[in-house]
C-alpha cells in the first residue's frame, strides 16, 4: 500500500462548476498537508498548505484535512479554464524541510 | 528574482551511461532537494542537501549521488543508467528559518530520457 492514495483522474467539468479532489494517506505522523498544481512541462507549484487538522480558505480554493479520517480534500469554486492542470496532493512529517512525500496527481480539465 | 533554475531542459543518454544535471536555488534559500517524477507518476523524494552534505535521503540506489557548492547550488549524478531512469528531474530548494513550516519552491526540472 502505498503512503499516499489519489485518484489520477481524469477529471472534466464544465466552467463554473465546484471540483472536488482529494488523498487519502496512512502514515499518522504526517503533519503538514499541501497542494500543488502542475501545468504540462512544469515544476510543482504550491497552492495551499494546511497544519494537522481544519479548513483553509484562499480565494477560490478551500483545503480540508481530517486527520482521523486521514483524508485530506482540495475544493475549488467557480472552476475557470485555467484550472486546468494536474492537482498533486503532499504530505510531511512535523520538522525543519522534511522531505515530501506525493499522491500520483489527479488530471483536470475545465471546459469552457 | 530567477527562482530555481535546471539544466539541462532535456537529456537524451543511453544505458549505461552517466549523467550530471545541476540546479541553483532560489535568492536566500540554503537547502536544495531533489525529486524524481516518473510519466504520470508522483515526485518520488531522492535527497536533501544542505551545508553541502546530504540530510535526507529516499528509496534510491547508490548509483544515484549529489553534491551541494559554497554557494548552495546543487548537480544530481546519476551511474550505470538504466531504462527506468527515464523521468522528469526535479529540483527545489528552501530556506532554513525559524518558521515551521518550509515552502519548498520547484524549477521547471530537466527531463531525461534514457534510450
Amino acid at each position: 500500500q502505498k503512503e499516499v492514495e489519489q485518484d489520477p483522474g481524469p477529471l472534466s467539468v464544465p466552467e463554473g462548476a465546484i471540483v472536488s479532489l482529494n488523498c487519502t494517506y496512512s502514515n499518522s505522523a504526517f503533519q503538514y498537508f499541501m497542494w500543488y498544481r502542475q501545468y504540462s512541462r512544469k515544476g510543482p507549484e504550491l497552492l495551499m498548505y494546511t497544519y494537522s487538522s481544519g479548513n483553509k480558505e484562499d480565494g477560490r480554493f478551500t483545503a480540508q484535512v481530517d486527520k482521523s479520517s486521514k483524508y485530506i480534500s482540495l475544493f475549488i469554486r467557480d472552476s475557470q479554464p485555467s484550472d486546468s492542470a494536474t492537482y498533486l496532493c503532499a504530505m510531511s512529517e512535523a520538522g525543519n524541510n522534511r522531505k515530501l512525500i506525493w499522491g500520483l496527481g489527479t488530471s483536470l480539465a475545465v471546459n469552457p | 528574482d530567477a527562482g530555481v533554475t535546471q539544466s539541462p531542459t532535456h537529456l537524451i543518454k543511453t544505458r549505461g551511461q552517466q549523467v550530471t544535471l545541476r540546479c541553483s536555488p532560489k535568492s536566500g534559500h540554503d537547502t536544495v532537494s531533489w525529486y524524481q517524477q516518473a510519466l504520470g507518476q508522483g515526485p518520488q523524494f531522492i535527497f536533501q542537501y544542505y551545508e553541502e552534505e546530504e540530510r535526507q535521503r529516499g528509496n534510491f540506489p547508490d548509483r544515484f549521488s549529489g553534491h551541494q557548492f559554497p554557494n548552495y547550488s546543487s548537480e544530481l549524478n546519476v551511474n550505470a543508467l538504466l531504462l527506468g531512469d527515464s523521468a522528469l528531474y526535479l529540483c527545489a530548494s528552501s530556506p532554513t528559518s525559524g518558521g515551521a513550516f518550509n515552502e519548498q519552491f520547484f524549477g521547471p526540472g530537466t527531463r531525461l530520457t534514457v534510450l
